[in-house]
């Protein structure tokens, strides 16, 4: 079964630290290019961060960018988020989604986790 | 950066009735347009890509059409479980942007 399992979520204060991570099964994970995309409590949903297979190209959102870190480590099958000098707006559910793989560089989130929670508050 | 507008905010609609969602880029993305369905408490789930491509186990009652700059997402005989909202998103560039989503009600 395919499936991305977020965990790393927890309360910070303003200013702190916390590390996502996102464990993928089920399916062969340097392939596909990785992204995370949060919904704050009764919002839209809004993309964060893209990871291609390698690693090599990286995007970021303009409201994470130079706060927030994508990684990922082909061999454990894991995609990470970084996330320093958290603020308020933060607050969210993270989800950890998949590339389609069908459409290179135009793919849709085809998998999506079941999201880990973000609460900055002091 | 693209903007997504999706029409309209909510719907409420009678089972059995159709069901029109659009959504509208502030430049021209071909077909690489998504739709999502979220159920509450739920992750999103894709229902059509690209365009007008339906994912495999969706009901046919849902389509989507368009390209350019302006899409629909219908669904033909609204159902129970189509309660949801649903979410239009680019993935013509970065950064990816979804519309603000429509909230289908059933009557």
């Amino acid at each position: 079964e395919v499936q991305l399992v977020e965990s790393g979520g927890g309360l910070v204060k303003p200013g702190g630290s916390l590390r996502l991570s996102c464990a993928a099964s089920g399916f062969t994970f340097n392939t596909f290019s990785m992204n995370w995309v949060r919904q704050a409590p009764g919002k839209g949903l809004e993309w964060v961060s893209s990871i291609s297979r390698s690693g090599n190209s990286i995007y970021y959102a303009d409201s994470v960018k130079g706060r927030f870190t994508i990684s990922r480590d082909n061999a454990k099958n894991s995609v990470y988020l970084q996330m320093n000098s958290l603020r308020a707006e933060d607050t969210a559910l993270y989800y950890c989604t998949r590339d389609g793989g069908s459409f290179r560089d135009h793919d849709p989130f085809d998998i999506w986790g079941q999201g880990t929670m973000v609460t900055v508050s002091s | 950066d693209i903007q997504m507008t999706q029409s309209p905010s909510s719907v409420s609609a009678s089972l059995g009735d159709r069901v029109t969602i659009t959504c509208r880029a502030s430049q021209g993305i071909s077909s690489w347009l998504a739709w999502y369905q979220q159920k509450s408490g739920k992750a999103p789930k894709l229902l059509i890509y690209p365009a007008s491509t339906l994912q495999s186990g969706v009901p046919s009652r849902f389509s989507g059409s368009g390209s350019g700059t302006d899409f629909t997402l219908t669904i033909s005989c609204l159902q129970p479980e189509d309660l949801a909202t649903y979410y239009c998103q680019q993935a013509d560039t970065f950064p990816r942007t979804f519309g603000q989503g429509t909230k289908v009600e059933i009557k």
